[in-house]
């Protein structure tokens, strides 16, 4: 079983909708990712949270909206998604400042768009 | 910048033979070298790590893997390598907060 828990395993969704990845770890770890990856490739980073403030973006498209509630709860916004957007979301947690230690992963969203 | 190469999409392995995954990195000081596995419809799951001391680290499920700095290679090992242990497998770097994966290695473990 992983310490960090993603709801839900499975979205289908089509491209006028909204929706809400949800991600939550109970292990005190203050930094919190999220990450995009497509089939047989390594995950791809999209945002980091450090102390509940967002501290990386990278690049990601203003349809994908991350937001931090507490030191526990990580959540991706979804809107106006498109087909290329389909791909497993992995949400990760780790210690701060603490590059000798492994970020703890998730079993991941799977995502659909159709 | 930090990163690491895997230099082998695929690798087949008959079962209770050794296996060998490669891994090479270029960093600029001392690395944070980590291995993670994957099967399929799963996260991420941490293997094992090298941060400093033993070339030889071992990690989870009976996998080891040996830090050799002259030749910049981490590569993960296993002495009898299982069925069980076909998965797609990442090395990766860790550059302040960001984790740095390679690209990944299908490993195929044949009855």
């Amino acid at each position: 079983d992983t310490e960090v828990t993603q709801t839900p395993k499975h979205l289908v969704m089509g491209m006028t909708n909204k929706k809400s990845l949800k991600c939550e770890q109970h292990m005190g770890h203050r930094a919190m990712y999220w990450y995009k990856q497509k089939a047989k490739k390594p995950p791809e980073l999209m945002f980091v949270y450090s102390y509940e403030k967002l501290s990386i973006n990278e690049s990601v498209p203003s349809r994908f909206s991350p937001e931090c509630p507490n030191s526990s709860l990580l959540n991706l916004h979804l809107h106006a998604l498109q087909p290329e957007d389909s791909a497993l979301y992995l949400c990760a947690s780790s210690q701060v400042g603490q590059g000798n230690q492994p970020q703890h992963f998730g079993d991941g969203t799977r995502l659909s768009i159709l | 910048a930090q990163s690491v190469a895997q230099p082998e999409d695929q690798v087949n392995v008959a079962e209770g033979n050794p296996l060998t995954v490669k891994c090479t990195y270029s960093v600029s000081g001392n690395p944070y070298l980590f291995w993670y596995v994957q099967y399929p419809n799963r996260g991420l799951q941490f293997l094992l790590k090298y941060i400093t001391g033993d070339n030889l680290v071992k990690g989870s499920y009976g996998f080891e893997a040996e830090f050799n700095k002259s030749q910049t290679s981490f590569h993960l090992k296993k002495p009898s390598a299982l069925v069980s242990d076909s998965a797609l497998y990442f090395c990766a770097v860790r550059d302040l907060g960001d984790m740095r994966f390679g690209a990944g290695t299908r490993l195929t473990v044949k009855p």
